[in-house]
């Protein structure tokens, strides 16, 4: 029972472009969603987060989108650079029990 | 200013011996968190401690593996009689009283 899919194995764009990667959920009762940058051999970093009372979440290059509705997030990551070149996850929480429900990740190429 | 902890950074065992993994949570963080990323797959939720604390275990094999974070020192992740099918990256985070969790760079487990 997947709770948070990440229907999108790998994603390649060229540097200066928009990334944008898409994350969906089934679990009404989630609150918290983050989004995890991975590099190989490393622990994921945190990257950005939204509640579920909002609907944006802006840092920087960094964006995050939540449909509600639809149940589905997105992260949006302008302009890209070959350095986010990585495994992003996104992660949903509900607020009981803190722990995070992660999608089975996408893999960000960005050429140069 | 120290992130979250994970030693060993690589574990090999034979089959049927035992497995520590210790995680140091960042300072002035007590929520801890264990995570099981087999090849392939997105993070998969384990076990949830505070302080000499079991909060959820939901994720925990039924046997063979065990938690424990004590009043004093890390938390420890225990496998029993490792097999095979155990062999993957098993990261821990940690946190405050927000939602956002800090991983560690993991520990690569191999059973041989």
């Amino acid at each position: 029972d997947q709770q948070v899919k990440q229907n999108s194995p790998s994603l390649s764009v060229q540097e200066g472009r928009i990334s944008i990667l898409n994350c969906d959920y089934t679990n009404s009762m989630f609150d918290y969603f983050l989004w995890y940058k991975k590099y190989p051999a490393e622990g994921p970093t945190f990257l950005i987060s939204i509640s579920s009372i909002k609907d944006k979440n802006e840092d920087g290059r960094f964006t995050v989108f939540l449909n509600k509705s639809a149940k589905h997030l997105s992260l949006h990551i302008v302009p890209s650079q070959p350095g986010d070149s990585a495994v992003y996850f996104c992660a949903a929480s509900d607020d009981n029990t803190g722990k995070l429900i992660f999608g089975q990740g996408t893999t960000l190429q960005v050429k140069p | 200013n120290a992130g979250v902890m994970q030693n060993p950074r690589h574990l090999v065992r034979r089959r049927g011996q035992e497995a520590r993994l210790r995680c140091s949570p960042m300072k002035g963080h007590s929520h801890v968190y264990w995570y099981r990323q087999l090849p392939e797959e997105g993070l998969k939720f384990m076990v949830y401690l505070q302080k000499e604390n079991i909060i959820d275990e939901s994720g925990m094999p039924k046997e063979r593996f065990s938690a424990e974070f004590p009043k004093e020192g890390p938390s420890i992740l225990r496998i029993q009689q490792v097999v095979r099918g155990d062999s993957a990256a098993y990261f821990c985070a940690s946190s405050s009283l927000s939602n956002e969790q800090f991983f560690g760079p993991g520990t690569r487990l191999t059973v041989l």
